[in-house]
């Protein structure tokens, strides 16, 4: 089982601050998959296969990475931007992902 | 519009059944590989099981956390996916939702308890 391992695990940035969240793998991954949820929702795709937005979100986020390191980065923190992120793999069964970073608003 | 509604969730005691629903509707369910995830009430997510379309000999893949108490299925007459969960523990306790395609949509999810 490939292990997910994000770092940090909760967080505050100011708005405008630039915001990197990483996403570890135990073993090397073809790709990785991000998601945001926020409280009482369910999960929403955000970034896929690395570095593609999903539908309707805002080109502040970007992700980048390869092999066992991956990343997510607002390039400039919006309060609506608060919510916890999650990594995924699923290059190989089982699927697996990360425990989730906290973002919060300063 | 992709719709995807979980039912059958409740409080059921340790070592008992239960069995999940995902209707679906807006896409084409019979080439549609779906997934089962749970989220913990510690806010963990855990992918749990899929089922591949017909063409794909309905294969289905497990997490080893329910490998042999939990049975993916599906009903493509019905545009319906099944989550069959047995022998219950403590640890199922979570909201499960189904997804597809690759985890693009998401239902609202369905809340399984697990406690005596």
């Amino acid at each position: 089982e490939i292990v997910l391992t994000q770092s940090p695990t909760t967080m505050a940035a100011s708005p405008g601050e630039k915001v990197t969240i990483t996403c570890r793998a135990s073993s090397s991954v073809s790709y990785m998959h991000w998601f945001q949820q926020k409280s009482g929702t369910s999960p929403k795709p955000w970034i896929y296969d690395t570095s593609k937005l999903a539908s309707g979100v805002p080109d502040r986020f970007s992700g980048s990475g390869s092999g066992t390191s991956y990343s997510l980065t607002i390039s400039s923190m919006e309060a609506e931007d608060a919510a916890t992120y999650y990594c995924l793999q699923r290059s190989s069964y089982p699927f697996t992902f990360g425990s989730g970073t906290k973002l919060e608003i300063k | 519009e992709v719709q995807l509604v979980e039912t059958g969730g409740g409080l059921v005691q340790p070592g008992k059944s239960l069995k999940l629903t995902c209707a679906t509707s807006g896409f084409t369910f019979s080439n549609a590989w779906m997934h089962w995830v749970r989220q913990s009430p510690e806010k963990q997510l855990e992918w749990v099981a899929q089922i591949k379309a017909k063409s794909n000999n309905y294969a289905t893949y497990y997490a080893e956390s329910v490998k042999g108490r939990f049975t993916i299925s599906r009903d493509d007459s019905k545009s319906s996916v099944y989550l069959q969960m047995n022998s219950l523990k403590e640890e199922d306790t979570a909201i499960y939702y189904c997804t597809w395609p690759g985890f693009a949509y998401w239902g609202q999810g369905t809340l399984v308890t697990v406690s005596s």
